[in-house]
């Protein structure tokens, strides 16, 4: 059984100042993690994943996440916060399924950048 | 750009009128995904296409018909929907053969009012 916790339904950060958007995560598989950001009214554009190759993966943007089996989690960080990264961001794990994929959802967090 | 694209947008709809969502992929990805997203939620998984044949149905209502006529198309029937049907559906795509390390790759959504 898998499943994904995001400890924060709202961040909200200063533009030019760091984000932390925390993730944890319970897997009986080796697990592959991602996240996935979608902005208002458009679809989940993928941030970044980890598929058991280095532990801190970069992504777009300038967002990377460490991936820290001990403690369970895949959290999300960006040293500076711009405007345009408003949006709502989803913590993802997935195993296959047959020949596809299964998703399993984080309830996703908000993050609000104040000028 | 987002490579999986959506038509139509939007679409409102009255609950007894049939209509179709369409989705489409050219990256030779041959699973294909329908979801479902209320406001503020996750998505739900609804379908799910392997090698152009159903693999998962996540026990939707049969006013929801998908079809996958060939690799690159999926489409999403509706008939005689609910206002709580009201959704933005999201179409997704991704490569076999990768376990869970594989993305999925989602398009832009169809926003559906059913009044």
């Amino acid at each position: 059984a898998q499943s994904v916790t995001q400890l924060d339904s709202h961040v909200s950060v200063s533009e030019g100042t760091p984000v932390l958007l925390r993730c944890n995560y319970s897997s009986s598989y080796s697990p592959s993690l991602f996240w996935y950001v979608q902005h208002p009214n458009k679809g989940l554009q993928l941030l970044l994943k980890y598929t058991s190759a280095a532990t801190l993966v970069k992504g777009i943007n300038g967002f990377e996440a460490e991936f820290k089996k001990s403690e369970t989690s895949f959290h999300l960080t960006k040293p500076s916060a711009h405007m345009s990264d408003a949006a709502e961001y989803f913590c993802v794990v997935s195993h296959a399924s047959g020949s596809a994929r299964q998703l399993t959802f984080g309830s996703g967090t908000q993050l609000t950048v104040l000028p | 750009d987002t490579e999986v694209t959506q038509t139509p947008k939007h679409l409102v709809m009255g609950m007894t009128n049939k209509k179709s969502l369409k989705c489409e992929q050219h990256m030779g990805h041959r699973a294909m995904y329908w979801y479902k997203q209320k406001a503020k939620k996750p998505p739900e998984l609804m379908f799910v296409y392997s090698y152009e044949k159903l693999s998962i149905n996540e026990s939707v209502p049969s006013r929801f018909s998908p079809e996958c006529p060939n690799s690159s198309l999926l489409n999403l029937h509706l008939h005689a929907l609910q206002p709580e049907d009201s959704a933005l559906y999201l179409c997704a795509s991704s490569q076999i053969g990768t376990g869970g390390r594989g993305s999925l790759f989602f398009g832009e959504g169809s926003r559906l009012t059913v009044l």
